[in-house]
Order: structure tokens, then sequence, then C-alpha cells
């Protein structure tokens, strides 16, 4: 019963190349997420939206946007990949007010070469 | 905006011992959760604790919670080889639009055949 989606677990893209992430929800939950998680820094957060069409800027939103056309898509796009984007990217869903705790997606694996 | 912080960054335990990883925040929280990620992979949701509670269990699970030295810990009892993973503590505050969540750098533990 999967719940959050993201579309490749692995991914090999050239410098300079528009990367799109994808992930789709299907817990009708209001608030997605980006996170990239890179060795001895954790998990930081690059955009959030919490509603369709909406988004604000996490920690590190530098090199990045998203999209949320539709309350269960969150897209995230590198416009001109560069090698310092290779990581670990994590989509996350919640309903806020509940403190449900967030549902993740497994998690693509980006290299940028 | 690092929150919480995990201790010890790793642990290494005997199949069978307990292990008890800590998590120390800095600010007002609502609740606290924690999470693990098997490598590779997102993170799946463990366990949460709201503000008001003290202690909390589910299965092999204990998570304790002392606001007024804002820590908490998971406790693992009678650990299985399947329980290496890395462990995260979030502290989640509420707010009007979206809960803000912060992850600590988590605890790595591995299980000692």
């Amino acid at each position: 019963d999967v719940k959050v989606t993201q579309s490749s677990r692995y991914l090999v893209k050239r410098t300079g190349e528009k990367v799109f992430l994808e992930c789709v929800q299907d817990m009708d939950h209001e608030n997605m997420f980006w996170y990239r998680q890179d060795p001895g820094l954790g998990l930081r957060l690059i955009y959030f939206s919490y509603d369709v069409k909406m988004k604000e800027k996490g920690d590190i939103p530098e090199g990045y946007s998203v999209s949320r056309e539709k309350k269960e898509r969150f897209s995230l796009i590198l416009e001109s990949a560069s090698t310092n984007q290779t990581s670990m990217y994590l989509c996350a869903s919640s309903s806020p007010g509940t403190g449900d705790g967030y549902t993740f997606g497994s998690g693509t694996r980006l290299t940028v070469v | 905006s690092q929150q919480g912080e995990e201790d010890p960054q790793a642990l290494s335990i005997q199949e069978g011992e307990n292990a008890t990883m800590n998590c120390s925040y800095k600010t007002s929280i609502n609740n606290l959760q924690w999470y693990r990620q098997n490598s590779g992979r997102g993170l799946v949701h463990l366990i949460l604790i709201r503000s008001n509670e003290r202690e909390k269990h589910s299965g092999r699970l204990r998570v304790t919670l002392d606001t007024s030295k804002k820590s908490s810990s998971l406790l693992i009892t009678a650990s299985r080889a399947a329980d290496t993973a890395s462990y995260f503590c979030a502290t989640v505050l509420f707010s009007n639009r979206d809960d803000k969540i912060i992850f600590g750098k988590g605890t790595r533990l591995h299980i000692l055949p």
C-alpha cells in the first residue's frame, strides 16, 4: 500500500540538464515537502507546499523550483543540474494540525555527472 | 535551523540487547516524533509523543519525553538484526498553515548478530 510515490529510485543526469523529480501521494494530504539528504548534513528542506499552486521556500531553495498543479502531485525541478546537486531527494506529505507525522517516499538518488 | 540532535551518532550492540538513543532540542514543541530509515530508503514514521505525555509504548519501542530538559529517548528492547537502520527524531510545532517539523541528523544503529 504505497502512499507516497517518487517516480525514480535512481537517476543519472548531465551537468546543465533540466531535471524533474515527481512525487505523488494518495492520502489527500494538504502539505507536501521536498528534502535533500546528504551525509553529515541530515535532512534539509528545499521547498514545501501547503495547497495547490502554493509554495514556500525551505532552507536551501537555491537552484531548485517546484510545481504543484494538483493536490496529489508535487514536482521538484532542477533548472540546470550541477554536480553539487548530487544527493538523495526525499518527498513527504502530511496533514497539518493532526501531528500524525510525515509519510515519506522511498527517495530518489540523483547523480549529476 | 537544526533543532533535534540525536546522541550517539552511531551505536553498535549485540542482537538481543536493548538500544537507547537520545534526542535533545532547543525550543517549545507540540510533539516529538521518531523515524527510522533503512539504508537508501525513505523515512518511516515510528512513534509520536505529545508534549503533555511523558512516556509511550509501541511494541518493542518505548519513547520518553522530558519537556523540562527538552530531551527525548527512544528505547528498542530485545534488538534484532532487522533493527539495523538510522533513527531520527523530529520536533513539531503547530502553526496555522503547516506544522514546522525539524529533523535531527540521526543515530546509525547497527545490530551485531
